[in-house]
């Protein structure tokens, strides 16, 4: 099973700030990671699939990069709505897996 | 616009069979572009793939819950199903079910329904 680890747990930051979360894999998943956003009471979205490429309707603000074992999702000025926990998920190997989250918090 | 929603019981007993409906409306199972999945997420923590199935009835499983799961698809009513036999505390969780892309976004949750919270205790 490949294990996803995201860091940091918690990133506490500013609207307006740039955001940089990291997701590492186990083993390569070459550039088959996506990233979800989920905020408190509802279903997580998909923001980033393919490492890079945003999802339906995503705003561009959004962007994704990396391969192999080193992901990175970057948000580039922080809208208020964009505080919420943000997931990776690898869909190289069975069983997918899922990071543990980060959690983005206003400062 | 497709749309997913979880049905059935909210609490279930301890070593019984959770058992869990996802309607799709708007689209048809059928479609050839996506097959299905169930997520579950425990309170306060993270999400746990569970398993998939195509409108063909073919279906991966998580090996962690293989031994417990059955995932089926009533193509007659745009639905597919998920039932958990001999449940736990641990099981306690909000489950959500998926559309997962073929085409596009290809092994991605693309789509999601609101999720039902499901409670095993006595």
């Amino acid at each position: 099973e490949i294990v996803l680890t995201q860091s940091p747990a918690t990133l506490s930051l500013s609207p307006g700030e740039r955001a940089t979360l990291s997701c590492r894999a186990s083993q390569s998943v070459s550039s088959y990671l996506a990233w979800y956003q989920q905020k408190p009471g509802q279903a997580p979205r998909l923001l980033i699939y393919d490492a890079s490429y945003r999802g339906t309707g995503i705003p561009a603000r959004f962007s994704g990069s990396g391969s192999g074992t080193d992901f990175t999702l970057t948000i580039s000025s922080l809208e208020p709505e964009d505080f919420a926990v943000y997931y990776c998920q690898q869909r190289s190997n069975w069983p997918r897996t899922f990071g543990q989250g980060t959690k983005l918090e206003i400062k | 616009q497709m749309q997913l929603q979880e049905s059935g019981p909210g609490l279930v007993k301890p070593s019984e069979t959770l058992s869990l409906t996802c309607t799709v409306s708007s689209g048809s199972i059928s479609n050839s572009r996506y097959y299905w999945g169930w997520i579950r997420q425990p309170p306060g923590k993270g999400l746990e793939w569970i398993g998939n199935i195509y409108y063909s009835g073919s279906a991966d499983y998580n090996p962690s819950l293989k031994s417990r799961v059955i995932i089926s698809v009533d193509t007659s009513k745009n639905q597919f199903s998920l039932k958990l036999r001999s449940v736990t505390a641990a099981d306690t969780a909000v489950y959500y079910c998926a559309r997962v892309g073929v085409a596009v976004a290809i092994g991605y949750f693309d789509l999601w329904g609101r999720g039902t919270l499901v409670t095993v205790s006595s």
